[in-house]
Parts: structure tokens; sequence; C-alpha cells
């Protein structure tokens, strides 16, 4: 069954913490990407990367980071450089092949007090 | 600077009636657009796309159509179920070095009543 994973489906945090947000898919996609779903602003775009090893900023990368070592894996981490981390974050790859569609995981909800 | 903006934040519809959702965009450089429906705490899932060769493409109950001169595209939803009640993403794919990046709008909640 394949599909992007997202987990955990609610976090909670610290002020100041660093905090990962853990991304997989099965789906032999190569390009993953991380967005931020705020109330009203609809999907705003953080990291994304094309290939293992290769990432680019979105456009609001600041106070975030990203690894992809692995094709399947492509954690976010949220900095406590984040000035509004609490927010509903979401991953997504795509079949570079076809790259028409992007397939959205179920989105982690990060709150932070 | 919004590329792609859907300007009405809600529509109500009656159950069967049509649902009409609107998006509009300023980038030229726009060359494939995607609409994405969303249900509360979920991630989205695509729904209908259409390519700037063509002006309309329907699955279904779904129809999206494309105006490209005025930068403007639809989905028409018919009859609409209350099922159908979700927040719709207007996407959008630029040509070139940047297709691998989707562009969104800020989103429309459907409210479909019975």
């Amino acid at each position: 069954d394949g599909g992007i994973t997202q987990s955990p489906k609610y976090l909670f945090r610290k002020e100041g913490q660093n905090v990962t947000l853990s991304c997989e898919q099965n789906l032999n996609h190569d390009a993953m990407y991380w967005y931020r779903q705020d109330p009203g602003q609809g999907l705003r775009l953080i990291y994304y990367s094309q290939i293992v090893n290769d990432f680019q900023k979105g456009d609001i990368a600041e106070g975030y980071s990203v690894s992809r070592e692995k094709k399947e894996s492509f954690p976010l981490t949220v900095t406590s450089a984040q000035k509004n981390p609490t927010a509903f974050y979401l991953c997504a790859s795509m079949d570079r092949a076809h790259y028409n569609e992007q397939f959205f995981g179920p989105g982690t909800r990060l709150t932070v007090l | 600077d919004q590329q792609v903006k859907q300007n009405s934040p809600s529509l109500s519809v009656q159950e069967g009636r049509i649902s009409i959702l609107n998006c509009d965009y300023t980038n030229s450089m726009f060359d494939y657009f995607l609409w994405y429906k969303k249900y509360p705490a979920e991630g989205p899932t695509f729904l209908i796309s259409i390519s700037s060769i063509k002006d309309k493409n329907e699955d279904g109950r779904f129809t999206v159509f494309l105006n490209k001169s005025a930068k403007h595209l639809s989905l028409h939803i018919v009859p609409s179920q209350p099922g159908d009640s979700a927040v719709y993403f207007c996407a959008a794919r630029e040509s070139g070095g940047s297709n691998y990046k989707l562009t969104f709008g800020k989103g429309t909640l459907l409210t479909v009543n019975p």
C-alpha cells in the first residue's frame, strides 16, 4: 500500500525547543516537499528536494532545516529561530517523470506552548 | 505578491445545485493547473487538473475551465453533494526550471447544505 506517512499527528513542544517532523514515502518518488498551512493562508512552501542529498529553500524557509539522506525520507526540523512555529505541516512527494501531481501526507499539527 | 488568487474565502450552495469555484493567476509562465480538496486536519487530495493547451477538462461531476487570456480558471461541481464540503485549493505549475514547484491559492471553503 503506497503512500506518505507523517508522524506524529499532533505534536506539542515548549517554546525554544527544536522539533523534528517525520515524513516517509514508499511511492519511489524523487521529489519531496514541506508546506505549512495557517488559517486563511493556503499552503506555503518551506523546503523542497528534487533528489537525494539536495534540497532548496522555498518561500518561507527561515527558522527551518531539512535533510534528504534517503529517497524515502525528508525530515523537517523546526528550530527555535522560527518565530511562529504553531501550524499544520504538510509533506508531499512527486514523481519527477510525471511531474504533474503532488501527493500529500496526512499532516502534523505542531503546537508550541 | 500572490500569483494565484482565490478571491472567495467561502461559498455555500444547496445540495444538487452547481458549485463554481474561481481562481485567478498573474504569472503567464504557469502552464499546468490543479485543484485539490482538503478536509480539516487532513492532507489535500488531488481532484482534477488542466494543461494550458486545453480550455476544459471533465471528470465525472467535476469540470475545470481555463481562460488563458483572462488568466482565470474555474471548477464546476454538478450536482453538489454534502460530502463535497471541504476547502478547495487552486494550484499552478510554472513551465521551465521551476516546474517542480506548485504555487497554491489561499483556498475556498465550500459548504454544501442538505
